[in-house]
């Protein structure tokens, strides 16, 4: 098993420029989420997922989409990219959110 | 309302001292979920413990421990005989059973020194 997957690892846009984060699991989990963490501080929720077809916003949704087609792919989609932006991204994904979560490697990206 | 703190920014100790990192959260559930994820300097997000809030024994794994006392609302961990290796940030998180989303703490940043 890969367990949760994130590409890319790295990424520098502009700021107004689009982009798309991926994140797959093959856990056949049902809960996937996407958080940033900015530096020396704690996790915060973006968006989450509690199935294929059904998402939902979480402490910071602005700025960002979600859609969840399959259970395994959770993608996140910068809509137009802001200094603000500048974070690491983690994806998570779990049996639901009262059980653990796996966490991918995160993408760091730089807005300029 | 939801809440976890933990009020221990950073904490430095000398290699094997014992340390106890604090969690203390909030709850009007009477069924909830309480994490720790430890996060090493190399960035990624590991998952160490859950407890359930019918359960209040008290867990061992190794040098790691952890005391869940309901009368407070907190949920401690410990390392015994410290080492290098345990440098990281180690995080709380609170799952309600009706709530979607998870409440993280801030974290503790702990440094063991040799």
């Amino acid at each position: 098993n890969a367990g949760v997957t994130q590409t890319p690892k790295f990424q520098v846009l502009k700021t107004g420029q689009s982009m798309t984060l991926q994140c797959a699991q093959d856990m056949n989990h049902e809960y996937m989420s996407w958080y940033r963490q900015d530096p020396g501080m704690g996790l915060r929720l973006i968006h989450y997922s509690v199935g294929a077809g059904i998402t939902d916003q979480g402490e910071v949704p602005n700025g960002y989409n979600v859609s969840r087609s399959t259970t395994e792919d959770f993608p996140l989609r910068l809509l137009s990219a802001a200094p603000s932006q500048t974070s690491v991204y983690f994806c998570a994904s779990s049996y639901s959110p009262s059980h653990e979560q796996y966490f991918g490697p995160g993408t760091r990206l730089t807005v300029t | 309302a939801q809440k976890v703190t933990q009020a221990q920014t950073e904490i430095s100790v000398v290699e094997k001292e014992d340390v106890t990192l604090d969690c203390v959260y909030e709850t009007r559930d009477t069924t909830y979920y309480l994490f720790w994820y430890k996060q090493p300097p190399s960035g990624e997000l590991v998952f160490l413990i859950r407890r359930n809030s019918f359960d209040e024994q008290n867990e061992i794994s190794g040098r790691y421990s952890w005391n869940f006392q309901k009368s407070t609302s907190s949920f401690n961990f410990t390392i015994t005989a410290s080492q290098v290796v345990d440098s990281a940030v180690y995080f709380c998180a609170l799952s309600e059973a009706d709530n979607y989303q998870l409440i993280w703490g801030a974290g503790t940043k702990l440094i063991i020194k040799p």
